[in-house]
C-alpha cells in the first residue's frame, strides 16, 4: 500500500527549533514531488512549497520562503520540514502529500504542531 | 499572488445536485484539482486535471474548468458528502489553494 507516514505532535516554545518527517513507502519516490500543506486551526489550506526525492530541488511558496525549511533523505525515504525559530503562529497542523498529475494524490495523517510559552 | 476564491458554504438536499465554484483569473488555461476533507481527517483527492476521477472516487463526483471559473458537481449528494471541499491550481512553478467551501446535506 502506497502511504506517506508523518511523525507525531510536537509542542514547542517560541524560539524553539523543530523538524518533523514524512516518511514514503510502497513506491518509488525519487520519481515524484512531496509537498507541504499548513493548515491552521479552524482554517483553510495553504500550499507551503514542495521538494523533489531525486536531487532535492524545492519551490517554495512566496508566504513561506525563508520561514522554513524542506529537505529530503533518498536512503530512507523521507522528506522534512524545518523551522529554526518557532513562533505562536506556527501553531498548525502540517500534512505532507505526494504529487501526481499536478495534484496531490496521497497525504500523510497530518503533524499537528504546537507553540507556547 | 495569484489567489483563487471560492463561495463559503453551499447546502443541498440529499439526492440533489450541489455545485461549487473556484474563481481565479485565467483559471482555465491551467490544471484545477479538487479536494474533499472531513473534520478531523486529511484530504482526499477527488479530481485531478480538471475533470479526472482517481480510482475508487464516485461517479457523482464530476467537475470542468473554462474561463475563469473551475465547477466541482456532486450528483444525487448523500449525507456522506458533508465536508469542505478546496480547488488547486498551478501559476507559474508555485501552487495555492482556493478558499474552501463547506457543503452542508441538509
Amino acid at each position: 500500500e502506497e502511504q506517506l507516514v508523518q511523525s507525531g505532535a510536537e509542542v514547542k516554545k517560541p524560539g524553539e527549533s523543530l523538524k518533523i518527517s514524512c516518511k514514503g513507502s510502497g513506491y518509488s519516490f525519487i520519481s515524484h514531488w512531496v509537498g507541504w500543506v499548513r493548515q491552521m486551526p479552524g482554517k483553510g489550506l495553504e500550499w507551503m512549497g514542495i521538494i523533489y526525492f531525486g536531487d532535492s530541488d524545492t519551490r517554495y511558496s512566496p508566504s513561506f520562503q525563508g520561514q522554513v525549511t524542506f529537505s529530503a533523505d533518498k536512503s530512507i525515504s523521507t522528506v522534512y520540514l524545518q523551522w529554526s525559530s518557532l513562533k505562536a503562529s506556527d501553531t498548525a497542523m502540517y500534512y505532507c502529500a505526494r504529487q501526481s498529475e499536478n495534484a496531490f494524490d496521497i497525504w500523510g495523517q497530518g503533524t499537528m504542531v504546537t507553540v507556547s510559552s | 499572488s495569484y489567489e483563487l476564491t471560492q463561495p463559503p458554504s453551499v447546502s443541498v438536499s440529499p439526492g440533489q445536485t450541489a455545485s461549487i465554484t473556484c474563481s481565479g483569473d485565467k483559471l482555465g488555461d491551467k490544471y484545477a484539482c479538487w479536494y474533499q476533507q472531513k473534520p478531523g481527517r486529511s484530504p482526499v483527492l477527488v479530481i485531478y486535471q480538471d475533470n479526472k476521477r482517481p480510482s475508487g472516487i464516485p461517479e457523482r463526483f464530476s467537475a470542468s474548468n473554462s474561463g475563469n471559473t473551475a465547477t466541482l458537481t456532486i450528483s444525487g449528494t448523500q449525507a456522506m458528502d458533508e465536508a469542505d471541499y478546496y480547488c488547486q491550481a498551478w501559476d507559474s512553478s508555485t501552487s495555492v489553494f482556493g478558499t474552501g467551501t463547506k457543503v452542508t446535506v441538509l
